[in-house]
């Protein structure tokens, strides 16, 4: 089972502070995802990265994959609180048409 | 707009009475799936369609099933629902991408609620 790890768990801050979350793995995964979830809602897909090392913006959100494809990280420049969600990392299974999550980071950005 | 949709939004029912849950797509999505997520968790893989042919997880219980009449729509039945049941439901599709990569698109969900 490929495992992804997300770091931190819970995550409070006020607007305008920056923040990075992560995801790790001991796999090597051919891509990545990152999907937001805000309360009560299905996930939204942010983005996919393929290649080691990419990095894609989308908007104050920064996507990084790790060189190795074994990781991710996604920072959020002067959070917002429209940016409060679940944000859940995923990655292909070995085989078939599925994803497995990490467990997700919930942010919390207060005004 | 293309989306996924889900019937209904909020759902009650008693401990082992059946329910179904409902999703809807119009994206032509070969690729419909079902999730259960309980809070603060990530979503629980259920099982998932490729076109009709069907991929139960290994850890689904009996209790759930799932029925794919055509492209569109896609059900999920649970035939005694539990109070651990309880949970969101999220129906989702893709349409496998070159490489291999799986883009999901997620409904809203069901909130099932078991008393």
């Amino acid at each position: 089972t490929q495992l992804l790890e997300q770091s931190p768990q819970f995550l409070s801050i006020q607007e305008g502070e920056n923040l990075t979350v992560y995801c790790n793995s001991s796999s090597v995964f051919s891509s990545l995802q990152w999907y937001r979830q805000e309360p009560g809602e299905g996930p939204v897909l942010l983005v996919t990265v393929v290649t080691g090392g990419e990095v894609k913006k989308l908007k104050r959100l920064t996507f990084q994959f790790g060189d190795a494809r074994k990781d991710s990280s996604l920072h959020i420049t002067a959070a917002q609180p429209g940016d409060t969600g679940l944000y859940l990392c995923a990655g292909p299974r070995g085989s078939g048409y599925a994803l497995n999550f990490g467990k997700g980071t919930s942010l919390l950005v207060t005004p | 707009d293309a989306m996924v949709i889900q019937n209904p939004r909020y759902q009650v029912t008693q401990f082992g009475k059946p329910v179904t849950l409902s999703c809807s797509q119009t994206l032509n999505h070969n690729v419909m799936y079902w999730y259960q997520q309980k809070s603060s968790q990530a979503p629980k893989l259920l099982f998932h369609y490729y076109d009709k042919d069907f991929n139960n997880e290994a850890d689904t219980p009996d209790n759930f099933q799932s029925r794919r009449p055509n492209t569109s729509f896609c059900f999920l039945d649970i035939r005694s629902p539990g109070l651990g049941d309880a949970a969101m439901y999220l129906c989702a599709t893709s349409s496998r991408l070159a490489g291999g990569r799986d883009e999901q698109y997620f409904g809203p969900g069901t909130r099932l609620t078991v008393t």
